[in-house]
């Protein structure tokens, strides 16, 4: 099976600040995905990346997938309240299961 | 467009008894699939419906099941209710699933006491 290992497991950041969320795998990724979790609440997509060395962006968000389609990276630019939360990693399998990381939950104060 | 659709959102049970959580995906969609989270084993995979047949199930007991009606709607039953059932419960629906997009509800809130 596979299996997503998210760091920092948990994050406190200044309000302003930037940061990174780190995603690996155990096999080779062929679609990466990351959504935002509120807590008790349903996951909300933020992006999709498939291709070795892709990167996107939304608004101050920027995730990126490595070359060798093992690991990707989630960004923020200057951390504001509103993106405080849980990310979730994850990525579909063979047999039409969709695995997620063991997340990470990022706080930022005001 | 309307997103995914869980009811109920909240619900207390007591061990031993069983429960239906319902899933409304978005129109259009044809699959459907659960997932369960709690603090200490996270997101995991229950099972996925496609067109009315169970494509795979996770690494969970038989005391949960699901099903998937015409119109895509699905249930998810667990029956003989066990205090470490409490859990989120997830569904998230898709075109095809896989590695098509998933959108997700907003979740039912089990507690069992």
């Amino acid at each position: 099976s596979q299996e997503l290992e998210q760091s920092p497991q948990s994050l406190i950041v200044q309000e302003g600040k930037n940061l990174t969320i780190n995603c690996t795998s155990s096999k080779t990724l062929y679609g990466l995905y990351w959504y935002k979790q509120k807590y008790g609440e349903g996951l909300i997509f933020l992006m999709m990346l498939q291709k070795g060395g892709e990167e996107k962006s939304h608004e101050k968000i920027t995730a990126k997938l490595d070359e060798k389609k093992q690991q990707s990276s989630l960004h923020i630019t200057a951390s504001q309240p509103s993106h405080a939360g849980i990310y979730l990693c994850g990525a579909a399998s063979t047999g039409n299961q969709f695995y997620f990381g063991t997340g990470t939950s990022l706080t930022v104060i005001p | 467009k309307a997103g995914v659709t869980q009811t109920p959102r909240y619900l207390i049970k007591t061990r031993g008894q069983q429960v239906t959580l319902s899933c409304s995906p978005i129109s259009g969609h044809r699959s459907v699939s659960w997932y369960q989270q709690t603090p200490g084993q996270g997101l995991q995979f229950l099972f996925e419906y496609f067109s009315e047949t169970q494509r795979n199930k996770g690494n969970f007991p038989g005391r949960f099941s699901g099903r998937q009606f015409s119109n895509s709607r699905s249930e998810m039953n667990v029956s003989t209710l066990e205090l470490g059932d409490s859990a989120l419960y997830l569904c998230a629906s898709s075109f095809t699933g896989g590695e098509t997009e998933a959108f997700f509800g907003q979740g039912t809130r089990l507690t069992v006491v």
